[in-house]
């Protein structure tokens, strides 16, 4: 167990609805970061944020967005879905220092219908 | 941005053999190199880093070693059991920033 919490586990939803994922870091680490994993694509970085700010970005469409809230847990969310946004989306967290551990949770199973 | 090429994409061994996966990195400023087992329906868990300024780092049945001119390092596994069966991903990262670049992983199957 890493220790960071993904809920929900499996989601199955219909194409053009919004849906949001939510992510409990490790206690004490301030950085969460948010992955998408398909088949094709393998793990591609969306985006990190750092004690409630944005601190960087990856392959995120615009009509994804993420949040991380005082208490430091993040959501993740989904808009406007397309069957091509099926995939496995990733919560990870890490102390902020670069180069420190990257702990995954064990995902969010997305399937637009 | 950063990109991470890895190879194989599968890789089948007999049990004992031992296996090698490949990444190469583009960005010279990298200087933290994980990599990750992921079994099916887990999240990617942790087996072993190496940072820039060390060549080689062993733990137990695991090594990976890290060639700073030629911008690769490769994963090590020796006397792989059937347990070791998963895909593996390498990744990158730099100073400037946290997040890590996966490469595309390997399928490792250790047939008994």
């Amino acid at each position: 167990d890493s220790g960071v919490t993904q809920t929900p586990k499996h989601l199955i939803t219909a194409t053009g609805q919004r849906v949001t994922l939510r992510c409990s870091p490790r206690s004490g680490d301030l950085s969460v970061y948010w992955y998408q994993q398909s088949l094709d694509q393998g793990l591609q970085f969306l985006i990190q944020y750092y004690n409630g700010e944005e601190r960087a970005k990856g392959n995120i469409l615009e009509r994804f967005s993420a949040q991380q809230f005082p208490d430091l847990h993040s959501e993740l969310n989904l808009s406007s879905l397309e069957l091509g946004d099926s995939a496995l989306y990733f919560c990870a967290s890490s102390v902020e220092t670069p180069g420190n551990t990257i702990y995954f949770g064990e995902g969010s199973w997305l399937t637009v219908v | 941005g950063e990109n991470v090429e890895q190879h194989p994409s599968t890789l089948s061994v007999q049990e004992g053999d031992s296996a090698v996966i490949k990444c190469t990195y583009s960005d010279s400023a990298s200087n933290y190199f994980p990599w990750y087992k992921q079994e099916l329906g887990k999240g990617p868990q942790l087996i072993i880093d190496i940072r820039s300024n060390v060549g080689e780092k062993k733990d137990q049945r695991i090594a990976v070693t890290l060639n700073k001119t030629a911008k690769h390092f490769s994963l090590h596994i020796t006397e792989t059991q059937p347990e070791d069966s998963a895909v593996y991903f390498c990744a990158a990262s730099k100073p400037s920033r946290n997040a890590l670049n996966f490469g595309k992983g390997t399928s490792l199957l250790v047939t008994p």
